[in-house]
């Protein structure tokens, strides 16, 4: 499987600041996504990252808040803008390979805290 | 309407019980299923997939019934170390769709 990982693995970020999150896959994957998992709470897709086209956001997500990039197959980038208390969440990446199965593999999370 | 829905549990359960968690999914047209298993502060890792022939794979027994839209998994001769959450994802065309999953905790 893919070798998925995360910059950075925690940050502490204040109101109103932005963070880039990077996700770096050690080979070429037709698919990655960003999910967003609350505290005690399960996965909601945020958006598929498509390769050198705009992403796909999921409801309740928009471009302007959480902008996302994917310049090639093995990396994308998250930014989650002019942050809030609500949007200190674990942030993850997941690829799907090309040649594998239909699953889907994580990266290891941001641990996002603001304050 | 969620999309898929488990029971959160907590399932507390003594050492070598055998345990089964159940999940239902909404969309009967759902192509993939798979069961997730995520530890405390970790990321999501692949347990099995499910397919509706039933699969197993050592302890782990997973079926799925189509007709009924449901998912199940099944622990035999529980360890300490199977304490996790489990997460049901069923997939639709390029979308994964997660459950709230089921926290089991094995008992000494």
């Amino acid at each position: 499987s893919a070798v998925i990982s995360q910059k950075p693995s925690r940050d502490i970020c204040q109101r109103g600041t932005s963070l880039t999150i990077q996700c770096q896959v050690d080979s070429q994957v037709t698919m990655m996504f960003w999910y967003r998992q609350q505290p005690g709470q399960s996965l909601t897709l945020i958006a598929t990252a498509n390769q050198g086209s705009e992403a796909t956001y999921e409801s309740g997500f928009v471009i302007d808040k959480f902008p996302i990039s994917r310049p090639n197959l093995t990396f994308s980038t998250l930014t989650v803008s002019n942050m809030s208390p609500e949007d200190s969440s674990i942030y993850l990446c997941s690829v799907e390979e090309v040649w594998g199965t239909d699953t889907q593999y994580f990266g290891p999370g941001t641990r996002l805290t603001v304050l | 309407r969620k999309e898929v829905e488990q029971d959160p549990g907590p399932f507390n359960v003594p050492e070598g019980a055998t345990v089964a968690f159940n999940c239902t999914y909404s969309n009967s047209a759902s192509q993939s299923f798979f069961w997730y298993r995520q530890d405390c502060r970790k990321e999501p890792k692949l347990l099995m997939s499910v397919y509706s022939s039933g699969n197993e794979d050592g302890r782990f027994t997973a079926q799925l019934n189509r007709a009924s839209q449901y998912i199940s998994l099944l622990i035999r001769d529980s360890k300490l170390s199977d304490s996790a959450t489990y997460l049901c994802v069923v997939r639709f065309r390029n979308q994964f769709y997660f459950g709230t999953g089921t926290s089991l905790t094995v008992i000494p």
